[in-house]
């Protein structure tokens, strides 16, 4: 069936380095990608998110990146922050419908 | 302007007990989703409400669960009957009024803890 999925389940990462976070998906009809944060006992937050038919899209410290040929995304955050400690979950998005498929997430931990 | 409030944020039912969860969007969103999160892993579609209609409910089991959207107060989710496999996070996420784009960015609430005994 169509699913989004992460290869690593675990990051460790000293602060203040970059951190990269990797999606597959299977789905091609996906119209977003977005990436949410969601840290212990709260709900998923809005991170960034990037339509189909871009590459790349920046924000605040993150980048996405979206490689349609491999059906890969990842999420890059510069200069890791003891605050970005959280579990990383991608997910995608069709037109029709806006119900979000997730992936089965990744935990960034930020070793001081 | 407040974000999505769910309530109770714990609950903790005996097998055979009904559970109600409840949702209030932000304002001015008429959009509801409600996901369900088992421990470790991602969350999960159940359904898509608008005021007083059930958009898709593809995510949802066949039995024991139900969702409304009335016209006035919160979204409920219910289930009947709950069994120890019901225990989860389930989560409230609401969009606004759909504006002609492809996409709305759906905003979370804290979700609510249940526990089946």
């Amino acid at each position: 069936g169509e699913s989004v999925g992460l290869h690593l389940p675990t990051l460790s990462v000293q602060e203040g380095d970059n951190s990269i976070i990797n999606c597959a998906y299977s789905n091609s009809a996906s119209d977003y990608f977005i990436w949410y944060k969601q840290e212990s006992g709260k709900g998923p937050q809005f991170i960034i998110d990037i339509r189909s038919n871009m590459d790349k899209r920046q924000g605040q410290r993150v980048t996405v990146l979206l490689n349609k040929t491999v059906k890969h995304l990842s999420l890059q955050i510069a200069a890791t922050q003891p605050g970005d400690s959280a579990v990383y979950f991608c997910a995608e998005n069709k037109a029709a419908g806006n119900k979000l498929t997730f992936g089965g997430g990744t935990r960034v931990l930020v070793k001081p | 302007n407040a974000g999505v409030m769910q309530n109770p944020r714990h609950l903790v039912r005996r097998r055979g007990q009904e559970a109600r969860l409840r949702c209030s969007p932000m304002k001015g969103h008429s959009h509801v989703y409600w996901y369900r999160q088992l421990p470790e892993e991602g969350l999960k579609f159940m359904v898509y409400l608008q005021k007083e209609n059930i958009i898709d409910e593809s995510g949802m089991p066949k039995e024991r669960f139900s969702a409304e959207f009335p016209k006035e107060g919160p979204s409920i989710l219910r289930i009947q009957q709950v069994v120890r496999g019901d225990s989860a996070a389930y989560f409230c996420a609401s969009s606004p009024r759909d504006i002609g784009t492809s996409y709305n960015e759906q905003f979370f609430g804290p979700g609510t803890r249940l526990t089946v005994l």
